[in-house]
């Protein structure tokens, strides 16, 4: 089936740690993207990338980083300078500017 | 940048009712799509309807680019589409879409 993974589904960090989020899309889309939701809130752009070995900081980049070394998977690493990383991590991807973007089921992240 | 709001920000409904979800945006697009998002935080594609008019089965939606707005309708809601209905918006020469903040749906039986 075609779609887009995340992993893992739950995930608790120690304050100082870096973790990372998976994601990969088998639907053969050029763009990917990593979107963070809080609680009551819609989601905010944190990196897009729109094709291998390229990508853009959204509006909320502080504290994050990305890869994009295949076509297929766009992991997002939380970093220990993010100040405020609980929160819902989703991914999504899309055959680039102006088309229909589809979501992977989120990670959400626990500092403990 | 484009604002996006959406209205009313909570709806609670009988089974059976019908309802009508509005997005107002601030400029033009060429991106405009609706979700649901389940209990369990899944964004369901609903639309993509950067203009016009599409139905699919109980759910229908119209954008009026012009007037910068979109509506999405449920016709005998069912307790299933209960959740959070987003509106996201893209603006062209832009990746990103922006999304409102959601009206939060509840059907009761």
């Amino acid at each position: 089936d075609g779609g887009i993974t995340q992993s893992p589904k739950y995930l608790f960090r120690k304050e100082g740690q870096n973790v990372t989020l998976s994601c990969e899309q088998n639907l053969n889309h050029d763009a990917m993207y990593w979107y963070r939701q809080d609680p009551g809130q819609g989601l905010r752009l944190i990196y897009y990338s729109q094709i291998v070995n390229d990508f853009q900081k959204g509006d909320i980049a502080e504290g994050y980083s990305v890869s994009r070394e295949k076509k297929e998977s766009f992991p997002l690493t939380v970093t220990s300078a993010q100040k405020n990383p609980t929160a819902f991590y989703l991914c999504a991807s899309s055959y680039g500017r102006s088309t229909e973007a589809f979501f992977g089921q989120g990670t959400r992240l626990t500092v403990v | 940048g484009i604002q996006v709001e959406q209205s009313p920000p909570d709806l609670i409904l009988q089974e059976g009712a019908n309802s009508t979800l509005r997005c107002n945006f601030s400029d033009s697009v060429n991106n405009l799509q609706w979700f649901h998002q389940n209990p369990w935080g899944q964004l369901i594609n609903l639309f993509y309807i950067p203009s016009g008019t599409k139905q699919n089965g109980r759910l229908s939606a119209t954008t009026v680019a012009t007037e910068r707005y979109s509506l999405l309708y449920i016709s005998s809601s069912q307790t299933t589409d209960s959740g959070v209905y987003f509106c996201a918006v893209g603006q062209g020469g832009s990746e990103k879409l922006v999304f409102g903040k959601g009206t939060k749906l509840t059907v009761n039986p």
